[in-house]
């Protein structure tokens, strides 16, 4: 079985960081492509990052571009997002989800909340 | 305000048939294909339609997605209670090199 698991996530300062983990299980992780996807309180779902199956490359979205960091661990399973330079309007929801034509796997999630 | 553009809400009675549309441009459903979510409340997203009209192993043929030009559609038949959720339509957009959703859905079952 398939499982997502999401951690890392809490309550951080404007300006701070953080970094979330996401930890695979149930398939063969280095084959395929993860993404990060983000929901703020009672908001839609808003792509944030991907990256390929063995982490040469990455891509962002604009409002998260030189302050979030997408890795990878495949020999721990492992994928990660290294967030910078944290504002309120960050705070959300952090799921991560694996590539298989769409998203098929999605973890259950990670707050991230940022305020003073 | 999102790259795609859907209705905020949808309604319809048990057994309805119901659409939500989906519209984009010529740099996102124009030339990519397009890939629906549902999240009921509370809960993760789930893929529901992937490749404009592909169903998931699990999902019921009830759900059907469409694709013409800049938009797209997924209509759900036989609609039935436990269908109330959120829906999402998605696609990776050319000119932002990333992924693009639309504002989402949602869907009250009467």
């Amino acid at each position: 079985e398939v499982q997502l698991v999401e951690s890392g996530g809490g309550l951080v300062q404007p300006g701070g960081s953080l970094r979330l983990s996401c930890a695979a299980s149930g398939f063969t992780f280095s084959s395929y492509w993860m993404h990060w996807v983000r929901q703020a309180p009672g908001k839609g779902l808003v792509w944030v990052s991907r990256i390929n199956s063995d982490g040469s490359s990455t891509s962002y979205a604009d409002s998260v571009k030189g302050r979030f960091t997408i890795s990878r661990d495949n020999a721990k399973n492992t994928l990660y997002l290294q967030m910078n330079s944290l504002r309120a309007e960050d705070t959300a929801v952090y799921y991560c989800a694996r590539a298989n034509s769409g998203w098929t796997d999605w973890g259950q999630g990670t707050l991230v909340t940022v305020s003073s | 305000q999102s790259v795609l553009t859907q209705p905020p809400s949808a309604s319809g009675t048990p057994g309805q048939r119901v659409t939500i549309s989906c519209s984009g441009s010529s740099s996102n459903i124009g030339t990519n294909t397009v890939n629906w979510y549902q999240q009921l409340p509370g809960t993760a997203p789930k893929l529901l339609i992937y490749s404009n009209n592909q169903r998931p192993s699990g999902v019921p043929d009830r759900f059907s997605g469409s694709k013409s030009g800049t938009s797209a559609s997924l209509a759900i038949s036989g609609l039935q209670s436990e269908d109330e959720a959120d829906y999402y339509c998605a696609a990776w957009d050319d000119s932002l090199n990333g992924w693009v959703f639309g504002g989402g859905t949602k869907l009250t079952v009467l």
